[in-house]
């Protein structure tokens, strides 16, 4: 069963408007966290945002926030005022913390959104 | 501070050779994660070092394997390659394995 589901293979934004990026996850983990990363073209991936699973506030990092919702298991990113360079792939990611493990590095991504600011 | 670091950037490769890719990670970092990025499965994970440990592997054959030195950084090696194992391979470097993952510009591997 895919775990991150990102349902939108691409999408366009006029730049200085604002777009949501959809994330669903799944896991039965009561502990876990969650990611959002930026790969340009360069292949180079960027950490843009985490929430974790006990973070009762949204979390933010500048134009980027996190609308969590932890009963429907979504994470969107929203990003605030787009930009032409914010064009990009975007990932979701969680990070899950089985009870008793002792491993908490492994990241499961999803599938990705090709994100295109026009001018 | 600089970022984590991989070498080589690209690599040529043809069938049955073997590979071996370097990460460097961020100063102060003790655990190293790789992932392998192809256009067909996506981001996979491959193993996970923590002070010298292999803390955690991935769904990879046993061509695949890696090791982690005193001073954090890591090594990946790929025997035998076969075509499918060209790739965009990322290595990222945190604190410790709960913290946040930054990642480094990758080795695009090419398998002819």
């Amino acid at each position: 069963a895919q775990k991150i589901t990102q349902t939108q293979p691409g999408m366009f934004v006029q730049e200085k408007e604002a777009v949501t990026l959809d994330c669903t996850y799944d896991t039965s983990d009561q502990s876990y966290g969650l990611f959002w990363y930026k790969q340009p073209s360069s292949g180079e991936m960027i950490f843009l945002i985490y929430q974790g699973s006990y973070d009762e506030q949204n979390a933010t990092e500048g134009r980027y926030s996190l609308n969590f919702q932890k009963a429907r298991k979504s994470a969107n990113l929203v990003i605030s005022a787009s930009q032409l360079g914010d064009s990009a792939m975007y990932f979701c990611a969680m990070r899950e913390v089985p009870a008793g493990g002792t491993s908490y590095g492994k990241l499961t991504f999803g599938q990705g959104t090709i994100l295109t600011v026009h001018p | 501070k600089a970022g984590v670091t991989q070498t080589p950037r690209y690599l040529i490769k043809t069938r049955g050779q073997q590979v071996t890719l370097s990460c460097s990670p961020i100063s102060g970092h003790r655990s190293v994660s790789w992932y392998q990025q192809t256009p067909g499965q996506g981001l996979q994970f491959l193993f996970e070092y923590f002070s010298e440990t292999q803390r955690n592997k991935g769904n990879f054959p046993g061509r695949f394997s890696g090791r982690q030195f005193s001073n954090s950084r890591s090594e990946m090696n790929v025997s035998t390659l076969e075509l499918g194992d060209s790739a965009l391979y990322l290595c990222a470097s945190s604190l410790g394995t709960r913290e946040t993952q930054y990642f480094g510009p990758g080795t695009r591997l090419l398998v002819l």
